[in-house]
């Protein structure tokens, strides 16, 4: 019940096109959504993040889509760049509980 | 501002080893985590701390490993015998506790090695 599944494990997409990585939960007492950035030899990154009381949150070329009733939530790219690829990390956590769990990571392949 | 600082970077050791993990937090965070990183397994949570005390350690793989948070900003995790299987990045974050969760602030990791 505390798992994060994410998809696609890896993507490669076009310069200038959308990516798109999602993630789906389980556990309803999750209200913490953040999504991290990985690039080689560092460590993870936060990214944007939102809480279910918002159905998108949007942060430059970066989305957040939240769907509550399907448990679902979703990083969207816009304008992908080269500079973008990176592994993405998708994790949850409950009110009043630091612990993050987080998804299996999505390696994003940004092509010229 | 100075990010969460790990040393070392790299380690390399032979099996039956000790070998100590050292973070730095950032100064005013209160909450203090690590993790490991394979491929196989992902990030794990090992253990975190809040103001120096360990909260969680259900992560923590045996009796091999352990850690400790002395004063505010320092912690270490030890393993001890180490094992060829323990290698893996090991990464410390550190949070500022609040009302409602508060994004981990991550370090650059330690790549260890056992051979």
């Amino acid at each position: 019940q505390q798992q994060v599944k994410q998809s696609p494990q890896s993507l490669i997409v076009q310069k200038g096109g959308i990516s798109i990585i999602n993630c789906a939960y389980e556990n309803t007492a999750f209200d913490y959504f953040p999504w991290y950035q990985q690039f080689p030899g560092k460590g993870p990154a936060l990214l944007i993040a939102i809480r279910p009381d918002v159905s998108e949150k949007k942060e430059g070329r970066f989305t957040i889509s939240f769907n509550k009733s399907a448990k679902q939530f979703s990083l969207h790219i816009m304008d992908s760049q080269p500079g973008d690829s990176a592994t993405y990390f998708c994790a949850a956590s409950i009110r009043g509980n630091e612990k993050l769990t987080f998804g299996t990571g999505t390696r994003l392949t940004i092509i010229p | 501002d100075a990010g969460v600082i790990q040393s070392p970077r790299h380690e390399v050791t032979e099996m039956g080893q000790e070998v100590t993990l050292r973070c730095k937090p950032i100064s005013g965070h209160n909450s203090l985590f690590w993790y490991r990183q394979t491929m196989m397994r992902g990030l794990e949570l090992l253990i975190y701390f809040n103001n120096n005390v360990p909260i969680d350690d259900s992560g923590m793989p045996e009796d091999r490993f352990s850690a400790k948070m002395p004063n505010a900003s320092f912690s270490t995790l030890k393993i001890q015998p180490s094992e060829p299987r323990d290698s893996a990045v090991y990464f410390c974050a550190s949070s500022k506790t609040g009302a409602r969760n508060q994004p981990q602030h991550f370090g650059d990791g330690t790549r260890l090695s056992i051979l």
